[in-house]
């Protein structure tokens, strides 16, 4: 199985803030890789896919960059809506496995 | 507008059955796979598995923690996904979510909101 490790587990920061999230796959996953968004009590949102494609409906303060094993999802100017549980995903093979999580909160 | 609507969970014995529903409506429910995935309480996301769309043959692959337990299958007519779980475990308890899921990627596009699973004695 692949396994996704993100980092970090979680960070606080203000609104306008620029935020990293990164993602680390256990091997190459190409670009197979997708990102997740989870508030409390509800179902995660779909943000981008391949790595770096936005869904449709997402700002474009949300972006992903990367390929390989290493992985990137930037929040360029963070707004409170935005504070959430975030989780990469890798659908490169089955099983697909998820990262554990990253937990933005207000500073 | 893309729906789905999960059903079926609520209190188990450990051993017991349960069957989940996903209701889907707002695409072409044929065209994509479907899958299911959990979340225990407090905790991070479980693929459960998914079943590919009849084009793409129809075919399932479960997760190993539930594989010869669950099984998951799908009536296109009717646009509903189904997760028969058996022999349910305590760390079975979770939130169980349907995803509609592109065949050609294994991308999760749409999730419903989730039905609650408690296995407890």
């Amino acid at each position: 199985d692949i396994q996704m490790t993100q980092s970090p587990s979680s960070l606080s920061a203000s609104v306008g803030d620029r935020v990293t999230i990164t993602c680390r796959a256990s091997q190459g996953i190409i670009s197979w890789l997708a990102w997740y968004q989870q508030k409390p009590d509800k179902a995660p949102k779909s943000l981008i896919y391949a790595a770096s494609s936005l869904q449709s409906g997402v700002p474009s303060r949300f972006s992903g960059s990367g390929s390989g094993r290493d992985f990137t999802l930037t929040i360029s100017s963070l707004q409170p809506e935005d504070f959430a549980t975030y989780y990469c995903q890798q659908y490169y093979s089955d099983p697909l496995t998820f990262g554990g999580g990253t937990k933005v909160e207000i500073k | 507008e893309v729906q789905l609507e999960e059903s079926g969970g609520g209190l188990v014995q450990p051993g017991r059955s349960l069957r989940l529903s996903c209701t889907a409506s707002g695409f072409t429910f044929g065209d994509y796979a479907m899958s299911w995935v959990r979340q225990a309480p407090g905790k991070g996301l479980e693929w459960v598995g998914f079943i590919r769309s009849k084009s793409s043959g129809g075919t399932t692959e479960h997760a190993a923690s539930v594989k010869g337990r669950f099984t998951i299958s799908r009536d296109d007519p009717k646009g509903i996904a189904y997760l028969q779980m058996n022999s349910l475990k305590t760390e079975d308890t979770a939130v169980y979510f349907c995803t509609r899921t592109v065949d050609t990627a294994m991308v999760l596009d749409y999730w419903g909101q989730g039905t609650l699973v408690t296995v407890s004695s």
